[in-house]
């Protein structure tokens, strides 16, 4: 079945660094990936999405993540975090394609200024 | 305007109650869907609605019955409500349920059991 791992539950950083958020997945064939965020006390929202074509995917907010086949692996990455990027970061992928997502664990972010 | 509206956005009942949760969306969406999260923050899918009929069931108690009226809203009703319950419902809708499609997810619903 597919399923998608974060292994990392929490991340603090320094506002400004740089941020690497870990996705790995579980499919056979090239699957569709997300990336939400939610901030304290709100819903989800993507962020950005692959399904197919460039790897390499631009989303709101200064994020890009990068689909890499051959590490199972769709990370979230930006160059400089901002305070307002502390939140719950989600990465997920619709089994069977369909009508449903399957959300990884979450990782947790904490910038400090 | 909101896109996904949920009614309330907070819930505190005592066990063995009935309640219900709202959702409406305004984008036009053919599929809707029910997530609860839990304390540890874990999301997973409760149900799934195109045009008005249910297409996903994920083994979810059958205390708890989604109603769709129209492709518009989404209600989930709780029957005696138990501890375990407790958690944020999340209503979520897009286009036709494809793979492909995003997901828009609304504020989210406290219940809060005690």
């Amino acid at each position: 079945a597919q399923s998608v791992t974060q292994p990392d539950i929490h991340i603090t950083v320094s506002e400004g660094a740089s941020l690497e958020l870990r996705c790995n997945y579980s499919y056979g064939a090239t699957p569709y990936l997300f990336w939400y965020v939610q901030s304290p006390g709100q819903g989800l929202q993507l962020l950005l999405k692959y399904f197919s074509g460039d790897t390499l995917v631009q989303g709101i907010k200064g994020f890009e993540a990068e689909f890499k086949r051959s590490q199972s692996s769709f990370n979230l990455r930006k160059p400089s975090v901002h305070w307002s990027d502390a939140a719950e970061y989600f990465c997920a992928v619709p089994p069977g394609g369909y009508n449903k997502l399957i959300f990884g664990a979450g990782t947790r972010l904490a910038v400090h200024p | 305007d909101t896109a996904v509206s949920q009614t309330p956005k907070y819930l505190v009942t005592q066990m063995g109650n009935d309640k219900s949760i709202k959702c409406e969306q305004n984008l036009g969406h053919d599929t809707m869907y029910w997530y609860k999260q839990d304390s540890k923050k874990f999301l997973k899918i409760m149900f799934s609605y195109n045009n008005k009929e249910l297409i996903i069931n994920e083994t979810v108690p059958n205390r708890f019955s989604p109603k769709s009226p129209d492709k518009a809203h989404l209600n989930l009703h709780i029957n005696s409500l138990e501890l375990g319950d407790s958690a944020v419902y999340f209503c979520a809708s897009s286009q036709d349920g494809r793979g492909t499609d995003t997901q828009y997810f609304g504020p989210g619903t406290r219940l809060t059991v005690l």
